[in-house]
C-alpha cells in the first residue's frame, strides 16, 4: 500500500516560514490534500489538489507538489498555527485514503 | 450551513457492540459519499470505512472488516457505524466525514466535531 512520511515535529519562530513536507513515491503524479488539527478539535481542510485553499483559509497558507515530496508551506507564522498537520492522498491502485502520520507545528 | 453531529460513543466491554450515528445537513447527503475516519488517543488519522452516495458499495480498513458495517438511511440524512466485536484497540474518537471528489481524487472537506469510543473492562 501507498505510504506517506511526514517529519514529527516542525519548529518555528513567529513571523517567519514554516514548511512541513509529505514525502511518498513518485507523490507528485498524484493530489495531495491537507488538513490541520488543534488540540481536541476535529481536522479542517487548509489546502486541496495541492495548492488550491478552502475558503476562509488565510492566504499564508500554500501548498506544492512535485517527484517525491509535498509541501506545505505557511508564511509569517503566528501563534494560532500552531497544530497538527496531516497530508492525505487518493491511492488509486487501491481505491483508498491515505494519511500521513502527521506533524506537530510548534511556535517557538 | 454544512453540519455533520455523531452521536453513540460510550464506554463499551471488550467484545461489544456500539452503532455510531451522523446527522448530516446542510447539503444534499443523497448525493455524496461519507466516510468514518478515526483517531486514538495521541495518535495519527486512520481512513475507516466509506460508503457510496446510494449505500450500494462499501469499504472498510483490513483493521475493522467483518466486525464493523456502515451503512445510510437518505431519508433521514443519517450515516451510520456498526461495530461489533470490539478490542482495546478500537478505542478512538470516529469522525464522520463529507467526501468531495474530483479529477480522480478525493479529499474531506467537511468533518463532525467525533464522538469518543473507549473499549475497556
Amino acid at each position: 500500500s501507498y505510504v506517506l512520511t511526514q517529519p514529527p515535529s516542525v519548529s518555528v519562530a513567529p513571523g517567519k516560514t514554516a514548511r512541513i513536507t509529505c514525502g511518498g513515491n513518485n507523490i507528485g503524479s498524484k493530489s495531495v490534500h491537507w488538513y490541520q488539527q488543534k488540540p481536541g478539535q476535529a481536522p479542517v481542510l487548509v489546502i486541496y489538489y495541492d495548492s488550491d485553499r478552502p475558503s476562509g483559509i488565510p492566504e499564508r497558507f500554500s501548498g506544492s507538489n512535485s517527484g517525491n515530496t509535498a509541501t506545505l508551506t505557511i508564511s509569517r507564522v503566528e501563534a494560532g498555527d500552531e497544530a497538527d498537520y496531516y497530508c492525505q492522498v487518493w491511492d488509486s491502485s487501491s481505491d483508498q485514503v491515505v494519511f500521513g502520520g502527521g506533524t506537530k507545528l510548534t511556535v517557538l | 450551513e454544512v453540519q455533520l453531529v455523531e452521536s453513540g460513543g460510550g464506554l463499551v466491554q471488550p467484545g461489544g457492540s456500539l452503532r455510531l450515528s451522523c446527522s448530516a445537513s446542510g447539503f444534499t447527503f443523497s448525493s455524496y459519499a461519507m466516510h468514518w475516519v478515526r483517531q486514538a488517543p495521541g495518535k495519527g488519522l486512520e481512513y475507516v470505512s466509506a460508503i457510496s452516495s446510494n449505500g450500494g458499495s462499501t469499504y472498510y480498513a483490513d483493521s475493522v472488516k467483518g466486525r464493523f458495517t456502515i451503512s445510510r438511511d437518505n431519508s433521514k440524512n443519517t450515516l451510520y457505524l456498526q461495530m461489533s466485536s470490539l478490542r482495546a484497540e478500537d478505542t478512538a474518537v470516529y469522525y464522520c466525514v463529507k467526501v468531495r471528489c474530483s479529477g480522480g481524487s478525493c479529499f474531506f472537506d467537511y468533518w463532525g466535531q467525533g464522538t469518543l469510543v473507549t473499549v475497556s473492562s
